[in-house]
């Protein structure tokens, strides 16, 4: 499976909207990029995924690069509740394998 | 989207003992599970891929004869942590997934071995 790239962390002021990066150039055709984001001591929380078109839905968007190598989740409107570590993976089979992530502060 | 249950969210056993954490997918039929670890301020890691009426398929470096995998019923996935120890202390996550792979996530167990 193709791996990640994610910054370590991000702040946000709340209200704004919260731009996380990944690269994942070594994807291959049949994967699909996911986002999921884990709360302190909580099971990850799915976000969205998409494989080539840009996605969105009731909580985020998430733009792929026409050449697949990189991704971004954008959430429009962050709230200090958005407060988590965002995971970008790479996958085709459902075996989520998690990296580092990147921590979101979002601030008053 | 789709729930996934585990239970139970926290367990203490002494050392020795063997513990069984389930992983329920509520609202859907899952064919394939997944189990995960987590350390203090690290990230998951997979263990064992769990498919049903199948034996699982264990991660490099995970001991087979220390989890063990039931994946009994489309619903329903066990792991049981045999024999355990203090190191074995950690948070325990299952997911299922559906359709286009949406892996949905348990709540996680809390496994403290005293």
């Amino acid at each position: 499976d193709a791996k990640t790239t994610q910054p370590t962390s991000m702040d946000c002021a709340e209200g704004r909207a919260a731009n996380l990066p990944c690269n994942h150039s070594t994807i291959s055709g049949n994967e699909y990029v996911y986002w999921y984001r884990q709360i302190h001591s909580q099971g990850p929380q799915y976000i969205i995924h998409g494989l080539k078109n840009n996605e969105t839905n009731e909580m985020a968007s998430l733009i792929i690069t026409e050449d697949r190598k990189s991704s971004t989740l954008i959430l429009p409107h962050a709230t200090l509740r958005d407060t988590a570590v965002y995971y970008c993976i790479v996958s085709m089979r459902g075996d989520m394998r998690f990296g580092a992530g990147t921590r979101l502060t979002v601030k008053p | 989207g789709a729930v996934v249950s585990q239970h139970p969210s926290r367990v203490i056993c002494k050392s020795g003992t063997s513990v069984k954490i389930e992983c329920r997918s509520l609202d859907f039929q899952a064919t394939t599970m997944f189990w995960y670890r987590q350390f203090p301020k690290k990230s998951l890691m997979l263990m064992a891929t769990s498919n049903e009426g199948s034996k699982a398929t264990y991660e490099q470096g995970v001991e087979k004869d220390k989890f063990l995998i039931n994946h009994a019923s489309l619903t329903l996935s066990t792991l049981t942590v045999t024999s355990a120890h203090p190191e074995d202390s950690s948070f325990y996550i299952c997911s299922a997934g559906q359709g286009t792979f949406e892996a949905f996530f348990g709540q996680g167990t809390r496994l403290t071995v005293v």
